[in-house]
């Protein structure tokens, strides 16, 4: 199985300054048709999983441009460029290139 | 708009089975791949078992392989998850996903197992 790390665990922040996630998985998330299933959700208390970002970076329907994502092969980054109160939660890098699927461990942004 | 909509959690004794149902809406269900993820509260997400939506090919975790199994209806715009031998460590939040990123998810449905 695929194992996604990230880091750090807890990320303290101030409001409107940047925040940056890193995810690494144990082999290249390179699927056979060229694409990267390298995904980025957000939790927050009592809601589901919400997607921000799929693909490494591509930001997904209404998520904010303060959101974004990069990487590629075996090391990924979610960056938000001004971290606002409603961000709050936990964000879980998600790789879907190779059955079975994995999750990272999470980084908690607090404020 | 999409809605995914699980249900058939409950409490259930170790050794004990459940079929989990997810109902999806607003798109072309026969499309999408779907996942089953859980989320014990204050814990992390973990993936649970996949399967693709053309092809029909079922991925599961190591920690379910050989006691659940994924199924799909796509007549029925469902999904299914059928739990057999649950364990104590099978409690939390089960919710499905839709596609290979998670684009939408259901709110969940609770499954607890206890003596």
């Amino acid at each position: 199985d695929i194992v996604m790390t990230q880091s750090p665990l807890s990320s303290p922040v101030t409001l409107g300054q940047p925040a940056s996630f890193s995810c690494r998985s144990s082999e290249s998330l390179v699927f056979n048709d060229g694409n990267t299933y390298l995904s980025w959700l957000q939790v927050r208390p009592g809601q589901p999983p919400r997607l921000l970002i799929y693909k490494i970076s591509n930001r997904f329907f209404g998520v904010p441009d303060r959101f974004s994502g990069s990487g590629s092969g075996t090391d990924f980054t979610l960056k938000i460029a001004g971290v606002e109160a409603e961000d709050v939660g936990i964000y879980y890098c998600m790789q879907a290139s190779h059955f079975p699927y994995t999750f990272g461990q999470g980084t908690k942004l607090e404020i | 708009e999409v809605q995914l909509v699980e249900s058939g959690g409950g409490v259930v004794r170790p050794g004990g089975s459940l079929r989990l149902s997810c109902v999806a809406s607003g798109f072309t269900f026969e499309d999408f791949g779907m996942s089953w993820v859980r989320q014990v509260p204050g814990k992390g997400l973990e993936w649970v078992s996949g399967i693709h939506g053309k092809s029909g090919a079922t991925g599961y975790a190591a920690s379910v392989v050989g006691r659940f199994i994924i199924s799909r209806d796509n007549a029925k715009n469902s999904l299914y998850l059928q739990m057999n031998s649950l364990r104590v460590e099978d409690t939390a939040f089960y919710h499905c996903a839709r596609g290979d990123a998670g684009e939408f998810w259901g709110r969940g449905t609770l499954v607890t197992v206890s003596s």
